[in-house]
């Protein structure tokens, strides 16, 4: 089975600080991959990444960066200089991969973190 | 902008009617859609997952009488939830999976942006 499991329910912060949003994942498979979205209040998720387990590089975009541990379990995100506009539900979300590898299933997803940020 | 048009994004409803959602997705065509339901400040729950032209699978413990999935196109999927009782007042999301132009030649899962059924 798997499991997603993000610990933070609720995380508050300053605007301009630097902060960090933990995903530790269980699953039985040798290959899989690993998401993350961001839910505004708007409802919408939005997606941010997606990445396949036989890739182990950290990813920068912009403000965002995403440290994927395999020793761990881990695919940790962190925001930069957080924004008040950063403030948001985040998801992380796991799913075996099928295909050889080339495609994925079903989203198992955690139970989101509460990004506050105040100006 | 959207990727994923849902619609409507709030219904109220009174006990014993049927409601139709509709989830449509823009500018691409989606392998895959699926049909989700969150309760306050927690997770994203799975109900079924639906390809074009054919029947819906459902996870387990969903009802596939009480929630019907349709999905008549590769852009157009509809979730009618029949008879409706209190109990079924949730937040509803839909997603299409696919690849959109927007985001490069990468398959993914885009998600709507839910309705909020009430039932009276």
């Amino acid at each position: 089975a798997q499991k997603v499991t993000q610990a933070q329910t609720e995380i508050s912060v300053v605007e301009k600080e630097d902060v960090t949003l933990d995903c530790v994942y269980e699953t039985r498979d040798t290959t899989y991959y690993l998401f993350w979205y961001k839910q505004p209040p708007s409802g919408e998720l939005v997606f941010l990444i997606r990445r396949n387990s036989f890739d182990e590089q950290n990813e920068i975009s912009g403000r965002y960066s995403w440290n994927f541990q395999k020793s761990t379990s881990s695919f940790n995100f962190t925001i930069t200089a957080s924004q008040v506009v950063d403030s948001a539900v985040y998801f992380c979300a796991l799913s075996e991969a099928m295909g050889g590898g080339t495609s994925y299933g079903k989203l198992t997803f955690g139970q989101g973190t509460i990004l506050t940020v105040h100006p | 902008g959207a990727v994923v048009s849902q619609h409507p994004s709030w219904v109220i409803c009174k006990s014993g009617t049927s409601v139709k959602i509709e989830c449509r997705s823009l500018d691409f065509q989606a392998t895959t859609m699926f049909w989700y339901r969150q309760f306050p400040k927690q997770s994203l729950m799975l109900m079924a997952t639906s390809n074009e032209g054919s029947k819906a699978t459902y996870e387990q413990g969903v009802e596939k009488d009480k929630f019907l999935i349709n999905h008549a196109s590769l852009t157009l999927s509809t979730l009618t939830v029949t008879s409706a009782h209190p109990e079924d007042s949730s937040f509803y999301i839909c997603s299409a999976r696919g690849y959109h132009r927007g985001y490069g030649a990468v398959d993914i899962q885009y998600f709507g942006a839910g309705t909020r059924l009430s039932v009276l």
